[in-house]
């Protein structure tokens, strides 16, 4: 079954403790990408990469890290969270670029206290 | 600046009737312009999109209008079941600059009434 998978799917940590949200998509994508959403807001994009090994910036990557050394994976990093990162997160893939449909993962809720 | 906008935060139609969802964008750049589903506790699902070079494009009950002169989209839905009710996001990506970057609007919440 094609999906986006993502661990782990809740999280209640404090503030400055490393975390990792890891993504792992089994479709063979070129592109995944990385997405925050707050109450009554839409998805932000903080992280995109196109290939292995090529990641670039979205609209909100301040506090966070990623990193593409294979396809499939695609790791979120929040080094020292705080509490305005509290949020739910979403990664996808997509085949190539944006102009392709994304798969989204089921989301992974952060909390940081 | 929000770039992609969805002005209606919530919408209520009874079932059978047709279901209009806006969005508004203001980067001429975008060329291309998706429409995602989304049920609690899941993630978006991909519903329709269409290219800059077309005004339409319909995928059953589903069809997408563009009108680039106003910089406008919406999505046509009928006739409405009660299984749509979801939240619906529209987004925005531009193939000749910065590929990999997508804009979403903030989502419309679809409420179908049997």
């Amino acid at each position: 079954e094609a999906q986006v998978t993502q661990n782990p799917r809740y999280l209640i940590t404090v503030t400055g403790k490393k975390l990792t949200v890891t993504c792992s998509q089994n479709m063979n994508h070129e592109y995944m990408s990385w997405y925050r959403q707050d109450p009554g807001l839409g998805l932000r994009q903080i992280y995109y990469s196109m290939n292995v090994e090529v990641t670039d910036k979205g609209d909100v990557p301040e506090g966070y890290k990623v990193s593409r050394k294979e396809k499939r994976n695609f790791p979120l990093i929040l080094e020292s969270p705080s509490p305005n990162q509290t949020s739910l997160y979403f990664c996808a893939s997509s085949l190539r670029e944006t102009n392709q449909p994304q798969h989204f993962g089921d989301g992974t809720r952060l909390s940081i206290l | 600046d929000q770039q992609v906008k969805q002005n209606s935060p919530s919408l209520s139609v009874q079932e059978g009737r047709i279901s209009i969802l806006n969005c508004d964008y203001t980067n001429s750049m975008f060329d291309y312009f998706l429409w995602y589903k989304k049920y609690p506790a899941e993630g978006p699902t991909f519903l329709i999109s269409i290219s800059s070079i077309k005004d339409k494009n319909e995928d059953g009950r589903f069809t997408v209008f563009l009108n680039k002169s106003a910089k406008h989209l919406s999505l046509h839905i009928v006739p409405s079941q009660p299984g749509d009710s979801a939240v619906y996001f529209c987004a925005a990506s531009g193939r000749s600059t910065n590929a990999g970057k997508s804009t979403f609007g903030d989502g419309t919440t679809l409420t179908v009434k049997p």
